[in-house]
């Protein structure tokens, strides 16, 4: 089944403790993105990879990490959460950059305490 | 830079009523995409449809219709006699072409409450 995997799904933490959120797609993507969900601001890009080894910041890429090291995943980390980053995330991919459909993982609910 | 509005926070309607959310967006690009997609209480991001800036016909799909008018910039869904499973956020969402990454702006999401 074509699909986009993320882990954990729900995660509390404590500020500053790092932590990595897995992304992993099985469709050969070239496309892969980092969107976080807050209440009445809709979801905003993190970061995006256009291919494997490039990447480059979205909208709201301070405090976050990610790496592209594989075509089929795209880790994001956080080096030191604090408690604004507390979030619902969502990983996306889709076959290239352009009018393709993305399509996105189930969400990981991050709670920093 | 891309903005996309959905003024509508939430809208409440009662079964077999018909309902329209409204999206209005902004964009400098010719060349842009026009997305709706649905957000079920499970959480999931459901794609509805995808429209280019190119193609200004109306769609429907089922209950589902979509009016693009560019000379508005409007990308307006309506659902038809709605029933108690389409309640959900609603999100519209713009992709200006090739530039900007790619990447999806959304809109702040329409939280649409559909009672029996």
């Amino acid at each position: 089944e074509a699909q986009v995997t993320q882990n954990p799904r729900y995660l509390i933490t404590v500020t500053g403790k790092k932590l990595t959120v897995t992304c992993s797609q099985n469709m050969n993507h070239e496309y892969m993105s980092w969107y976080r969900q807050d209440p009445g601001l809709g979801l905003r890009q993190i970061y995006y990879s256009m291919n494997v080894e490039v990447t480059d910041k979205g909208d709201v890429p301070e405090g976050y990490k990610v790496s592209r090291k594989e075509k089929r995943n795209f880790p994001l980390i956080l080096e030191s959460p604090s408690p604004n980053q507390t979030s619902l995330y969502f990983c996306a991919s889709k076959l290239a950059a352009g009018m393709y459909e993305q399509f996105f993982g189930p969400g990981t609910r991050l709670t920093v305490l | 830079a891309q903005k996309v509005t959905q003024a509508q926070t939430e809208i409440s309607v009662v079964e077999k009523e018909d309902v329209t959310l409204d999206c209005v967006y902004e964009t400098r690009d010719t060349t842009y995409y026009l997305f709706w997609y649905k957000q079920p209480p499970s959480g999931e991001l459901v794609f509805l449809i995808r429209r280019n800036s190119f193609d200004e016909q109306n769609e429907i799909s089922g209950r589902y219709s979509w009016n693009f008018q560019k000379s508005t910039s409007s990308f307006n869904f309506t659902i038809t006699a709605s029933q108690v499973v389409d309640s959900a956020v609603y999100f519209c969402a713009l992709s200006e072409g090739e530039t900007s990454g790619s990447r999806l702006t959304f809109g702040e999401g329409t939280q649409l409450t559909v009672n029996p």
